[in-house]
């Protein structure tokens, strides 16, 4: 399975977008890009995900380069409840997941 | 549609005790998953349920894990002896299909071995 790597942490303005990185330059052709965010006491919160186009639902757009090696997450006006941890997570045909310590995001009032 | 209840929410035990964990995952989900998450990491998958057989246990510490899922619904999760690295919040999930797009986690039981 392809191996993730984010940046620890990133704080962002409320009302601005977060735009949350991830580099997979391992990522094989068949293998899909996931998004998920644990919010405090929760379990993870599945986001969106994406494997070759650009893909966008009402939480939030996920652009993947053309070589597919890198991935941003973005949310378009962030709240203070889109403070969290996201996971950015490559699944193979295993269909498992491999989460990594993924990055903690948090928006400032 | 109701989430994925998982019980108890707080657990603590002395080392060496056992201790057993409850999952009820979405109605018609037929892929079962759990996950040990440790303080600062990310979640680790600790087994997968298809129906009522075992897909994939292979990081589930066998000599003191072990898990079941009766007809296939509900399922339980049993540490035997504990020990203090067992000390997780212990997720469930649910996905229709093992290629099922998104999986729902539970809030977890949080375990502390002391």
């Amino acid at each position: 399975d392809a191996k993730t790597t984010q940046p620890p942490s990133m704080d962002c303005a409320e009302g601005r977008a977060a735009n949350l990185p991830c580099n997979h330059s391992t990522i094989s052709g068949n293998e899909y890009v996931y998004w998920y965010r644990q919010i405090h006491s929760q379990g993870p919160q599945y986001i969106i995900h994406g494997l070759k186009n650009n893909e966008t639902n009402e939480m939030a757009s996920l652009i993947i380069t053309e070589d597919r090696k890198s991935s941003t997450l973005i949310l378009p006006h962030a709240t203070l409840r889109d403070t969290a941890v996201y996971y950015c997570i490559v699944r193979s045909g295993t269909y498992k997941y491999i989460f990594g310590t993924g990055t903690r995001l948090k928006v400032l009032a | 549609e109701a989430g994925v209840a998982q019980s108890p929410r707080y657990k603590i035990i002395e080392k060496r005790q056992s201790v057993a964990f409850w999952c009820n995952p979405i109605s018609g989900h037929a892929t079962l998953y759990w996950y040990q998450q440790i303080l600062g990491q990310g979640p680790k998958l600790l087994i997968q349920f298809q129906n009522n057989g075992v897909v994939d246990d292979s990081q589930l510490p066998k000599d003191r894990f072990s898990a079941e899922r009766l007809k296939g619904v509900d399922s339980t999760l049993k540490i035997q002896p504990a020990k203090l690295e067992d000390s997780a919040v212990y997720l469930c999930a649910s996905s229709l299909a093992p290629g099922d797009y998104g999986y729902t986690f539970g809030s977890g039981t949080r375990l502390t071995v002391v």
